[in-house]
């Protein structure tokens, strides 16, 4: 089975500072991977994904991560934060070819302070 | 891009009433579609998987016969939490796919649900 582990629940950064948020896999196989970002009372936006191709993944809004296999992780990235990104972040795995279920981390609250 | 809609976003039930939500796929054809509950402070737990024209699967711990999900076309799966109780009180979010080795899930807004 897979699983995804999201280092620090809350996390906070002044406007401008580097955002990193943390995430590291568990499974069997080579995962697909997703960061996925909540705003209050709305449904999920994909971020950006990794599906075995290039390792280093750009989304959108300048969130970018890498898939590191040795560390086993796919932190995400942003080289400036903006006061819009203060959301609770989700770092999902999937199989591939295991039915298309996602399984989630337990979220990152991403606070900026000005 | 892909949308997927949720009706409705808001929904205020007495206790022992049924509550249907439906989750719609509006430019493309959903293969599959899932249906999560996340309750305050928490991540999104998978109750179901939907195909198309097939039964629901039911993830271990969901009652089937507490939430009925149909999905009768490509584009819309429903939600049905019959006979609801407060602790059903909860943000219930659908997503869908389209497929494929590669396919990503699309979420919809969500729908809050308030049992009384």
């Amino acid at each position: 089975a897979q699983s995804v582990t999201q280092l620090g629940s809350h996390v906070s950064v002044s406007e401008g500072a580097l955002v990193l948020l943390r995430c590291n896999y568990s499974s069997s196989v080579p995962p697909y991977l997703f960061w996925y970002v909540q705003y209050p009372n709305q449904g999920l936006q994909l971020l950006l994904k990794y599906t075995s191709a290039a390792t280093l993944v750009k989304g959108i809004n300048g969130f970018e991560a890498e898939f590191k296999k040795s560390e086993t992780s796919f932190h995400l990235t942003k080289p400036s934060a903006h006061m819009s990104d203060a959301a609770e972040y989700f770092c999902a795995v999937k199989r591939p070819g295991g039915g298309n279920k996602l399984t989630f981390g337990t979220g990152t609250q991403l606070k900026v302070e000005l | 891009g892909a949308v997927v809609s949720q009706h409705p976003s808001r929904v205020i039930c007495k206790s022992g009433t049924s509550v249907k939500i439906e989750c719609r796929s509006l430019d493309f054809q959903a293969t599959t579609m899932f249906w999560y509950r996340q309750f305050p402070k928490q991540s999104l737990m998978l109750m179901a998987t939907s195909n198309e024209g097939s039964k629901a699967t039911y993830e271990q711990g969901v009652e089937k016969d507490k939430f009925l999900i149909n999905h009768a076309s490509l584009t819309l799966s429903t939600l049905t939490v019959t006979s609801a109780h407060p602790e059903d009180s909860s943000f219930y979010i659908c997503s869908a796919g389209a497929g494929g080795l590669e396919e990503t899930q699309y979420f919809g807004p969500g729908t809050r649900l308030l049992v009384l």
